[in-house]
């Protein structure tokens, strides 16, 4: 089945210092990649969609330069949070669409999230 | 309603027995309802996406109804094991095409032996 790899899986870094969270389809071609955030006790939450070779589209309140989304292959889309402060602690999640191939859609796999933690 | 709302919030159920829970969602823009079930630092497992008012789905010992109309959906497991032991999320997608979805918080179950 599809698998979606998610790196790192948990990660502490100072505030100021940006943070890469990597997600990769392995055996799909991810056509739209979602990420999500989860603070404790909380929804999943959307923050952004991202299609392949396209600017992301961000959902309302979530500042697009503190949270930067490239999508720039079929199989990889990265999320830096850049300038990162205690706030920003959270859990982190991707997910991927596959493409429909004659109008048959394959559903969204997800990876196995980070955990980022700013002290 | 405006959200989607899942209830209980937790839930502790006896090896062996059955048990069910609730995903509420807004009937309003609505084109599927999905179900996951997420175990702790894994990735969220597809059980279900369901489309159509009084779709009715399984796998295995758990099974899915949908109401689109009223804007629910029920999740049943039956004969509960330890292994079912996870949190059970609900989605709904509002559109046909790629869309994000709106969650639940889960419900989190545990199976005692």
């Amino acid at each position: 089945g599809a698998v979606v790899s998610q790196h790192p899986s948990r990660v502490i870094c100072k505030s100021g210092t940006s943070v890469k969270i990597e997600c990769r389809s392995l055996d799909f071609q991810a056509t739209t990649m979602f990420w999500y955030r989860q603070f404790p006790k909380q929804s999943l939450m959307l923050m952004a969609t991202s299609n392949e070779g396209s600017k992301a589209t961000y959902e309302q309140g979530v500042e697009k330069d503190k949270f930067l989304i490239n999508h720039a292959s079929l199989t990889l889309s990265t999320l830096t949070v850049t300038s990162a402060h205690p706030e920003d602690s959270s859990f982190y999640i991707c997910s991927a669409s596959q493409s429909r191939d004659r109008g048959r859609w394959y559903g969204y796999t997800f990876g196995s999230g980070t955990r980022l933690t700013v002290v | 309603i405006l959200n989607v709302e899942q209830s209980p919030q937790s839930l502790h159920v006896q090896e062996g027995d059955s048990t069910n829970f609730t995903c509420s969602f807004p009937s309003s823009n609505f084109y599927a309802l999905h179900w996951y079930r997420w175990e702790t630092a894994k990735s969220p497992e597809a059980l279900f996406v369901m489309t159509l008012n009084g779709d009715e789905k399984k796998k295995g010992r758990i099974s899915a109804t949908l109401n689109t109309k009223e804007g629910y959906s029920y999740l049943y497991i039956k004969g509960s094991q330890p292994e079912d032991s996870a949190t059970y999320l609900c989605a709904s997608q509002p559109g046909g095409g790629a869309d994000g979805l709106t969650f639940g918080k889960g419900t989190h179950l545990i199976i005692q032996p």
